[in-house]
């Protein structure tokens, strides 16, 4: 079976541009969650959705903004990219809610912003 | 809120050598706790959790972490260190709550020397 996948693997955009990473969950997961992961740093929570709904948001401004479809694949967009938006963004997904569901993360995105 | 703090940003141990990574956590609730390995330039993979019953779990590798209530503490150890061991570990802690989130630490870089 296919774990979570993300793409693109990397991009480079310009400050001020929007961009769109995608996340496939492993099939039969409803949860997705997006975490952002600068370098040298843990990973931060931005978002989570189940069952297409948000169920949570993390500490990142307006700019930032997610989705979920009806397949439970997941996009996350950025607008107006700042040279701090420069991470790697990881997917996790998980059949369900609750520390008792294991999450399982994507290979993930990393973005460069110059 | 929760926190997570990892004492050590790295750690260099020699090949065969014992190796414990430190964790301490913050929390007003429950937690269950979580450590996930980053090898380099891939997501993450769970290595082992503790969720209830024994304070000491185990990996399949060979690692395992205590969970200290008192200490708030949940340190991982390997008696003995391959160089594929190398890489990051990150400790993290996750609660019932809505959003599901996981909270990371900042992660120990572990570097094994021949």
């Amino acid at each position: 079976d296919a774990g979570v996948t993300q793409s693109p693997t990397h991009l480079i955009k310009t400050r001020g541009q929007h961009v769109t990473l995608r996340c496939s969950p492993i099939s039969g997961h409803k949860s997705v969650s997006w975490y952002q992961q600068v370098l040298g740093q843990g990973p931060q929570f931005i978002f989570q959705y189940y069952e297409k709904e948000e169920r949570g948001r993390g500490n990142f401004p307006d700019r930032f903004s997610a989705r979920q479809f009806p397949n439970y694949s997941s996009e996350l967009n950025v607008n107006a990219l700042l040279l701090g938006d420069s991470a790697l963004y990881l997917c996790a997904s998980s059949w369900g809610q609750g520390p008792m569901t294991e999450a399982f993360f994507g290979q993930g995105t990393r973005l460069t912003v110059v | 809120a929760q926190s997570v703090t990892q004492l050590d940003s790295q750690v260099p141990v020699f090949e065969e050598a014992p190796v414990e990574l430190r964790c301490n956590y913050s929390s007003s609730v429950s937690v269950y706790l979580f450590w996930y390995v980053q090898y380099p330039n891939q997501g993450l993979q769970l290595l082992l959790k503790y969720l209830s019953g024994s304070t000491l779990v185990e990996s399949i590798n060979g690692f395992e972490a205590e969970f200290n209530k008192s200490q708030t503490s949940f340190h991982l150890r390997k008696p003995s260190v391959h160089i594929s061991d190398t890489a990051e570990y990150f400790c993290a802690v996750r609660v019932m709550n809505r959003d599901d989130k996981i909270i990371f630490g900042k992660g120990t870089r572990l570097h094994i020397l021949p």
